[in-house]
């Protein structure tokens, strides 16, 4: 089990530019999370998809911010155009619909916007 | 609404003491509570989690937690601190239950544990 893989782990960019984050779940999990974790607000939940469909966006902060999930293993978040506020550290968790199943977070691909 | 509070950013504790982390609740409904521990440039693990049943919850690495209710509390301790074991720890609540309780996870703001030699 490779555990949910997130790319690229580090991205670097300029104001204003289109940033996409994506995320590999683990095989067979059928629910996905977007999470943003940052000093001053700590881990918010941006969006959670279950057998690809979004259920909740409450958490995403903006219309510059969009997520997809075109199959049960891929998904992406992007943000057009990026900022500097968006600088933080995404994380993308994955989990099964079963009782007591625990979310499984990938490594988190850490955003720098310039 | 659910909120969880953890207090103390930072514990700092020798090896081979006691570990307590504190973490308080506020749920509308019976919550299932959660404890992850995050290692430094990796994701969260679940360390352990309470539903319903026996309100003490014994995790991995030797951690538990117990849930009381009349407090609001889940409170995490380990006997015996280990150097391994410095990390950020977060409290989680989710109200809304469901299958998994995973769907409407709110963290705490996490404490960042260091073990002294």
């Amino acid at each position: 089990d490779a555990g949910v893989i997130q790319s690229p782990r580090h991205e670097v960019t300029e104001m204003g530019q289109e940033v996409t984050l994506r995320c590999k779940p683990i095989s067979g999990h059928n629910s996905l999370f977007w999470y943003r974790q940052t000093m001053m607000r700590g881990l918010e939940l941006l969006i959670y998809f279950n057998n690809n469909v979004p259920i909740d966006d409450s958490g995403m902060p903006e219309d510059r911010f969009s997520a997809k999930m075109p199959n049960a293993s891929f998904s992406t978040l992007k943000i057009q155009p990026s900022e500097p506020r968006d600088s933080a550290v995404y994380f993308c968790a994955s989990s099964v619909d079963r009782d007591n199943s625990p979310l499984h977070f990938g490594n988190g691909t850490r955003l720098t916007v310039t | 609404a659910q909120s969880v509070t953890q207090l103390g950013s930072h514990v700092s504790v020798s090896e081979g003491a006691l570990v307590l982390l504190r973490c308080n609740y506020s749920s509308s409904v019976p919550p299932y509570l959660f404890w992850y521990v995050q290692y430094p440039n990796q994701g969260l693990q679940l360390l352990l989690k309470y539903t319903t049943g026996a309100t003490l919850v014994k995790g991995i690495n030797g951690f538990e937690a117990e849930f009381k209710k009349s407090e609001t509390s889940f409170h995490l301790t380990k006997p015996s601190a280990h150097m391994s074991d410095a990390a950020e720890y977060f409290c989680a609540v989710s109200d809304l239950g469901g299958t998994t309780g995973n769907e409407k996870l709110t963290f705490g703001t996490g404490t960042r544990l260091t073990i002294i030699p």
